[in-house]
């Protein structure tokens, strides 16, 4: 079963602080993806890479920036944190060729900045 | 980029109704249309999903229907039952990317009445 961990359930910041968001998958995957996820907005994509070290902006990624190191950790940097900021945020991982767009979800950090 | 929208926000059914959700979008591109579940404070979880050589797909009480032309597609469940009741999300996604990127709908609310 594919595990896709995110390190805290929980997250309280203040406005300004740095703030990293941890995801790690165990299955291999060569796609990780970052969502936030708003009330009646849906899941909105931030950032994604397909490979390590490699990066591509999604739909929203204002304010945000992404570190992949190593293949199974995918990380979420808010760099100075806004009230805005404030979401459900959900990783995910997929693997490549024609399954890749099949996504398996972390459970997720409510971070709430104030 | 891909477009999709989702109807109804809210649906409320009696147990053993039927329900039904439509999705939109505006990408001729696409090709790859899941369905995510997600119940209260869980992760999504992929329920259904469908490629766009195919009109229509059954799993047990869950269906999906697909028409090209009119770039529509939709969720059936049958014979609904409590656990039925979630939030449910369209998405769309096609093979412009190495990683393929899934574009959501604002999810629908089920609620499931016994």
């Amino acid at each position: 079963d594919v595990k896709v961990t995110q390190s805290s359930r929980y997250l309280v910041k203040r406005t300004g602080e740095k703030v990293f968001l941890e995801c790690v998958q165990d299955m291999d995957h060569e796609n990780m993806f970052w969502y936030r996820q708003d009330p009646g907005l849906g899941l909105r994509l931030i950032y994604f890479s397909y490979d390590v070290k490699m990066k591509e902006k999604g739909d929203i990624p204002e304010g945000y920036s992404v570190s992949r190191e190593k293949k199974e950790r995918f990380s979420l940097i808010l760099e100075s944190a806004s009230t805005n900021q404030t979401s459900m945020y959900l990783c995910a991982s997929s693997s490549s060729g024609t399954n890749r767009e099949k996504l398996f979800f972390g459970s997720g950090t409510q971070l709430s900045v104030l | 980029g891909e477009n999709v929208e989702q109807h109804p926000s809210t649906l409320s059914v009696q147990e053993g109704d039927s329900a039904v959700i439509k999705c939109t979008y505006s990408d001729s591109a696409s090709n790859y249309f899941p369905w995510y579940k997600q119940e209260l404070g869980k992760r999504p979880q992929l329920i259904i999903d469908i490629r766009s050589n195919v009109g229509e797909k059954k799993d047990q009480r869950i269906a999906v229907t697909l028409n090209k032309t009119a770039k529509h597609f939709s969720l059936h469940i049958t014979e609904t039952q409590p656990e039925d009741s979630a939030v449910y999300f369209c998405a769309a996604s096609g093979f412009n990317t190495n990683a393929g990127k899934s574009t959501f709908g604002d999810g629908t609310t089920l609620t499931v009445k016994p």
